[in-house]
């Protein structure tokens, strides 16, 4: 079967790092995104990893390791308007892709 | 760049009842999508086309949903008869090529089956 496992809610205070993990098993695999979405909005697009390895973008980073079928999504400095939830998909071929249920973060002052 | 177009952005409805949404991707995108998300989940894929032909609509309710996009643009999807557990934001998404490139979502559908 198909599976992607990430937390339902995490909470983090502003100014800090937050780490969001991602499992996934899945029949093949084409890459993994992460997409952010704030309450009421629309998904936006944050990174995408095809290859092991980090990939930094400014305040955000994401890991991926495809032989334990783990990611991670790094968010540092954290601010008020990174309160959103997070969501992690993975392309398992080149013409299908499955989203997990996403992460909630709360970011407290 | 114009981004995904969806209308309406609010649907009320009493069950039994039918409703259609639109969709508009972004010029020249391939490939379009539409999700379901029930509130507190992730998106579920209800069918995805490539131009004009269905790529994948194994998750879509055929008795009572339906999707075309006939000149390979714009789509609509369609529930008839509407049930309660329809309620949900109903995305649709673009991109370029196939699953492995980025999607571009519009704002979505959210429809209220009563």
């Amino acid at each position: 079967g198909q599976n992607i496992d990430q937390p339902t809610e995490m909470t983090a205070t502003e100014g800090a790092i937050v780490q969001i993990n991602c499992t996934y098993q899945t029949s093949g695999f084409n890459g993994l995104f992460w997409y952010q979405q704030h309450a009421g909005e629309a998904p936006t697009f944050l990174s995408y990893n095809v290859l092991d390895g980090l990939e930094e973008k400014g305040r955000f980073s994401s890991f991926l390791s495809r032989s334990k079928g783990y990611s991670y999504l790094l968010l540092k400095e954290l601010q008020m308007k990174d309160s959103a939830s997070y969501l992690c998909a993975v392309a398992s071929s080149a013409s299908k892709i499955i989203f997990g249920s996403g992460t909630r973060l709360s970011i407290r002052p | 760049e114009a981004g995904v177009a969806q209308s309406p952005r609010y649907k009320i409805i009493e069950k039994r009842q039918s409703v259609a949404f639109w969709c508009n991707p972004i010029s020249g995108h391939a490939t379009l999508y539409w999700y379901q998300q029930i509130l507190g989940q992730g998106p579920k894929l209800l069918i995805q086309f490539q131009n004009n032909g269905v790529v994948d609509d194994s998750q879509l309710p055929k008795d009572r949903f339906s999707a075309e996009r006939l000149k390979g643009v714009d789509s609509t999807l369609k529930i008839q008869p509407a049930k309660l557990e329809d309620s949900a934001v109903y995305l649709c998404a673009s991109s370029s090529r196939s699953g492995t490139d980025t999607q571009y979502f519009g704002p979505g559908t959210r429809l209220t089956v009563l």
